[in-house]
């Protein structure tokens, strides 16, 4: 199994919702990341997690928060979000500090 | 900090060669990944220079000089599915994990 999963696909949500993302990858990597990337942007880094630990946390608001369960699963889980935290959500994975491997992402729309 | 610049748009024609420039400035990195990302999907791997000069795979090349600051992307014999945003990356490396992605280059391959 050499992708990274991701989901939903699509997700919509009011302000006031719970909802949250999930990722899953089975190639053994140690690594995990949350990116944000809006359109026409390049992918902004949120969360790191090396061997099931927070690592990084870029400055991300606490309506985003992060959880490894174990090594093969990445969430986040979004509460009171806001229409400009509409974005593509991708997850990646990687063996150390070599290439990620991304998921397909969730297009996440805030109304 | 790091700073990464990349051309906002370029536009070729099937079956010629196009080449991507990427100059940075940066304290210091590991690396410098290219990626593929098409409309509405996840980045894919292209390439990963960590020493100076250039690296095949194929119709794709990537090079790299540390003292001029700069990159490129070499794409040959391009085809229509060629097109698609081409983003630099810079590797943090030191144990951060971290990859700071320039803006991307929006390549359109016309007939």
């Amino acid at each position: 199994d050499t992708e990274v999963t991701q989901t939903p696909k699509h997700l919509v949500m009011g302000m006031t919702n719970k909802k949250s993302l999930k990722c899953e990858q089975h190639m053994g990597h140690r690594a995990m990341y949350w990116y944000k990337q809006k359109a026409k942007k390049p992918p902004e880094l949120m969360f790191v997690y090396s061997y099931e630990k927070l690592s990084i946390n870029e400055s991300v608001p606490s309506r985003f928060s992060p959880e490894c369960p174990n090594s093969s699963l990445l969430n986040l889980h979004l509460h009171a979000l806001q229409p400009e935290d509409s974005a593509l959500y991708l997850c990646a994975s990687s063996q150390g500090e070599n290439e990620q491997f991304f998921g397909p992402g969730t297009r996440l729309t805030v109304l | 900090g790091q700073n990464i610049d990349q051309p906002t748009e370029m536009t070729a024609t099937e079956g010629a060669i196009v080449q991507i420039n990427c100059t940075y400035q940066t304290s210091g990195f590991n690396g410098l990944f290219w990626y593929q990302q098409h409309a509405g999907e996840a980045p894919t791997f292209l390439s990963y220079n960590v020493l100076d000069g250039l690296e095949e795979k194929g119709r794709f090349s990537s090079f790299l000089s540390r003292s001029k600051g700069y990159s490129y992307l070499l794409l040959k014999e391009l085809q229509m599915k060629d097109s698609a945003s081409y983003l630099c990356a810079l590797d943090a490396g030191a144990g951060s994990y971290q990859l700071t992605f320039g803006k991307g280059t929006k390549l359109s391959v016309i007939p």
